[in-house]
């Protein structure tokens, strides 16, 4: 069954250290995105990809970078991890015109 | 800013009794999503409804779509305890059409 997963599902990171969230899709899109989702906020959109070795800047990417070195494969990396990025992350992979989008479960990150 | 509104905050019924939540968003769509979030889970996407359609069912859902007036609705009938969750509605309007953008979401609530 098509999916997306994401690793870890819950990680407590120090202020300042690097946090690498992981996604992997097995729907062959080639769109992927990362969201963060915070009470009032709904989801917001950080980085998203057209396909391998493209990352492009969303709505809200100050302090986070973007990798995607496979189809399958959607990384977002926080260099220097702060508090105001406690929160939690979503990746997704859709299609540009068919909007089918499939979200994974979501990686709940504390950053103290 | 927010280009797509859910409203009510909230809604509360019980078991049988049908609810409608509502969307408004604020730029032209070629396609207008509805997601379900439960506690601890990803977004799951409910009805796709594109800007040429006025209306899309989905077993006991139906949701419309009046783009003159930049709004929708999704409605669910014959509610069941397992409809708890939080609704969002997501338009395409964003990154040039590549990326959902979500609304705060509707937090509807069904008791026995």
């Amino acid at each position: 069954e098509a999916a997306v997963t994401q690793s870890p599902r819950n990680k407590v990171a120090v202020t300042g250290g690097k946090v690498t969230l992981s996604c992997n899709q097995t729907n062959n899109h080639n769109n992927m995105y990362w969201y963060r989702q915070d009470t009032g906020h709904g989801l917001r959109l950080i980085h998203y990809s057209y396909g391998a070795g493209s990352t492009e800047k969303g709505d809200i990417p100050d302090g986070y970078k973007a990798s995607r070195p496979s189809q399958e494969n959607f990384s977002l990396i926080l260099e220097l991890a702060t508090p105001s990025q406690t929160s939690v992350y979503f990746c997704a992979s859709g299609e540009t015109g068919d909007s089918d989008y499939t979200f994974g479960s979501g990686t709940r990150l504390l950053v103290i | 800013s927010q280009l797509a509104e859910e409203n009510p905050w909230a809604l509360s019924v019980h078991e049988g009794e049908s609810v409608t939540v509502n969307c408004s968003y604020k730029t032209s769509i070629t396609a207008l999503q509805w997601y379900r979030q439960k506690s601890g889970e990803g977004p799951a996407q409910l009805i796709l409804i594109r800007s040429n359609e006025r209306e899309k069912r989905n077993g006991r859902l139906r949701a419309t779509l009046d783009t003159s007036s930049q709004s929708s609705s999704l409605s669910i009938t014959a509610t069941r305890c397992e409809d708890t969750a939080v609704y969002f509605c997501a338009t395409d309007a964003d990154q040039g059409g590549r990326a959902l953008i979500f609304g705060t979401g509707t937090t509807v609530s069904v008791s026995p």
